[in-house]
């Protein structure tokens, strides 16, 4: 089985802080991609990395960076967390090859005061 | 307009009824398909791949209809615990060298003992 971990199950930021949610996988899948999920407006894609230093914008990147120094670790990074930021965010991976389903992480519910 | 269209429900239906979701999408780019499942305040998880063939895993048969643009998912002998959101995603290709997953917002199933 796949496994992805996310560092933290809950968080709670302040406003303005720089916050980093770390994403790990064992199965050395290539692909690793963040995602942000909330009510009505369904999963959205925020940014996404196809190898070791290589990273692409998803649909909603503005806020956000990422880090990928080691294949099995995709960073996720608020440069300076505002409230629009409050959210479920998730983590998913999946193996080479064209169109295989993604496998996600238990999620950070991230809240910004 | 969205790009994959779920009904969000909710539906409730009694044990032992058999349910149909469906699901519309609008590029005809689409290349694979599947549904997720998402209990409450968890991360989602593949429920299973859908074929034009049709295909069935125990209580659960899902379509898809390529022409209509069009995936359904059946649930036969409803049990209390298949109470959840499922996700219809589209995966299509992104750019040249890899894909993205294209999430529905997902349809609340509620069984009622």
């Amino acid at each position: 089985d796949v496994k992805v971990t996310q560092s933290s199950r809950y968080l709670v930021k302040r406003t303005g802080e720089k916050v980093f949610l770390e994403c790990v996988q064992d199965m050395d899948h290539e692909n690793m991609f963040w995602y942000r999920q909330d009510p009505g407006l369904g999963l959205r894609l925020i940014y996404f990395s196809y190898d070791v230093k290589m990273k692409e914008k998803g649909d909603i990147p503005e806020g956000y960076s990422v880090s990928r120094e080691k294949k099995e670790r995709f960073s996720l990074i608020l440069e300076s967390a505002s409230t629009n930021q409050t959210s479920m965010y998730l983590c998913a991976t999946n193996p080479p090859g064209q169109f295989q389903p993604q496998h996600f992480g238990d999620g950070t519910r991230l809240s910004i005061l | 307009r969205k790009e994959v269209e779920q009904d969000p429900g909710p539906f409730n239906v009694p044990e032992g009824a058999t349910v149909a979701f469906n699901c519309t999408y609008s590029n005809s780019a689409s290349q694979s398909f599947f549904w997720y499942r998402q209990d409450c305040r968890k991360e989602p998880k593949l429920l299973m791949s859908v074929y034009s063939s049709g295909n069935e895993d125990g209580r659960f048969t899902a379509q898809l209809n390529r022409a209509s643009q069009y995936i359904s998912l059946l649930i036969r002998d409803s049990k209390l615990s298949d109470s959840a959101t499922y996700l219809c995603v589209v995966n299509r290709r992104y750019g040249g060298a890899t894909n993205k997953l294209i999430f529905g917002t997902g349809t609340l199933l509620a069984v009622q003992p």
